[in-house]
């Protein structure tokens, strides 16, 4: 079935480090792509999207490239700072089904 | 902008009890879903529903799950008999269309002792 992986974590940076969390996916068809952030104690909110092959999806300094050649998503910040600490999800939506399906999530620590 | 709200946002409840998780997606969306997050694992779906019918559920969603749409405005999860292990969050989420991007609540904390 359809199946989201992500780096294992957890990641920790210094602050204006570069950021890349990896991500790659399975799926029939072409599925739409998306990061959600999880900051901590709170829920979960749709940080950038993608919905077709090349699209670059954006928000916040964050980008990520859909890849169909080699099925993958991956994030990427310049600059991180601290605020940005938070667990970072890569998912997957298709249009035979309605539901997003997650991947593990990779939480990212940022230090001063 | 519109949200999508849940409450409580954090309930605890003792084993064996019935727990209701309430949720008001955005108002145009025609799809609703619920998913759990055990502390600290992935995010996993449990249900999909629409046109007042589930669409899809997971293994986990088994008969002690039920979900209702009671007015044109709530969609609501029913837990019959909690168990512990059904201790999570719980995250109502909506899409206008299918395959569409989903949005989801604050979530609703459920702790069961």
């Amino acid at each position: 079935g359809d199946s989201v992986t992500q780096m294992e974590g957890p990641v920790t940076l210094s602050e204006e480090a570069f950021l890349t969390i990896n991500c790659t996916y399975t799926a029939t068809g072409y599925p739409s792509l998306f990061w959600y952030v999880q900051y901590p104690g709170e829920g979960l909110q749709l940080l950038l999207k993608a919905t077709k092959a090349d699209d670059k999806g954006s928000n916040k300094g964050f980008e990520a490239t859909y890849r169909k050649e080699t099925t993958s998503f991956h994030l990427e910040k310049g600059s991180v700072q601290v605020s940005d600490s938070a667990v970072y999800f890569c998912a997957l939506s298709a249009t035979s089904y309605d539901k997003v399906i997650f991947g593990p999530g990779t939480s990212l620590s940022v230090i001063p | 902008e519109p949200e999508v709200t849940q409450t409580p946002s954090h309930q605890v409840t003792q084993m064996g009890q019935e727990v209701i998780l309430r949720c008001v997606p955005i108002s145009n969306h025609l799809y609703f879903y619920w998913y759990r997050q055990i502390l600290g694992q992935k995010v996993e779906f449990l249900v999909s529903f629409y046109n007042n019918e589930i669409s899809e559920k997971s293994e986990i969603f088994d008969d002690q799950f039920s979900v209702e749409r009671p007015d044109g405005s709530n969609f609501t999860l029913k837990i019959r008999s909690t168990k512990l292990e059904d201790s999570a969050m719980y995250f109502c989420a909506s899409s206008e269309v299918s395959g569409n991007t989903i949005y989801f609540g604050e979530g609703s904390w459920l702790t069961v002792v």
